[in-house]
């Protein structure tokens, strides 16, 4: 299977910053990549889908990269609202998600 | 908008089988642009693909968990269904359902609320 390496597991950030997050693949899949935020007792929300595809209703301050095998998302200026956890996940073949980045208040 | 909803015991014991259903409103579980899957969330760990049914009611399982578990689906009532078999405290999980669009290209763009099962005697 296909395992995805994500870091860092915890991210402490202010309002305001710039927050990245990478996501490494153990081998090529292309662009089939998806990020989702999750808050604490909820589902996961889908936020980027083919590495860099912003999903309908997402705020434009989160964006998706992709350099082969590495993936990065970056949310430009931190909100109240983007404390969370952060996966990624690969749909290139069976899926697989990353650990998970916890952005916490510095 | 599309919604999907688990329901289920919350409580199963070792060896014996969960079963779940996922109820859908707002889409067809007969598009066969769109995939159902099962996701599950241990308490304060990671997401874990259980696996996905397509509108023909053909399978596809994480290989981890291939040979426990069946999905399906009842189109009369629009219901995805699970069953887990041969369960250990291991299988205790928040278990979530979630649709994939556009014939997979999408990643999971619509989720259930999720339903917590304990495995326990």
């Amino acid at each position: 299977d296909i395992q995805m390496t994500q870091s860092p597991s915890t991210l402490s950030a202010s309002v305001g910053d710039r927050v990245t997050i990478t996501c490494r693949a153990s081998q090529s899949i292309s662009d089939w990549l998806a990020w989702y935020q999750q808050k604490p007792g909820k589902a996961p929300k889908l936020l980027i889908y083919k590495a860099s595809t912003l999903e309908s209703g997402v705020p434009s301050r989160f964006s998706g990269s992709e350099s082969g095998t590495e993936f990065t998302l970056t949310i430009s200026s931190l909100q109240p609202d983007d404390f969370a956890t952060y996966y990624c996940q690969q749909y290139n073949t069976y899926p697989t998600f990353g650990r998970g980045t916890k952005v916490e208040v510095k | 908008q599309v919604q999907l909803q688990e329901s289920g015991p919350g409580l199963v014991k070792p060896s014996q089988t969960l079963s779940l259903t996922c109820t859908v409103s707002g889409a067809s579980i007969s598009d066969v642009s769109s995939y159902w899957s099962w996701v599950r969330q241990p308490a304060g760990q990671g997401l874990e693909w259980i696996g996905r049914v397509f509108a023909t009611g053909s399978t596809d399982y994480n290989p981890s968990l291939r040979g426990r578990v069946a999905l399906s689906l009842d189109t009369s009532k629009s219901q995805v269904s699970l069953k887990l078999t041969s369960v250990t405290a291991a299988d205790t999980a928040v278990y979530f359902c979630a649709r994939e669009a556009g014939s997979g290209d999408y990643g999971f763009d619509s989720w259930g609320q999720g339903t917590l099962v304990t495995v326990s005697s």
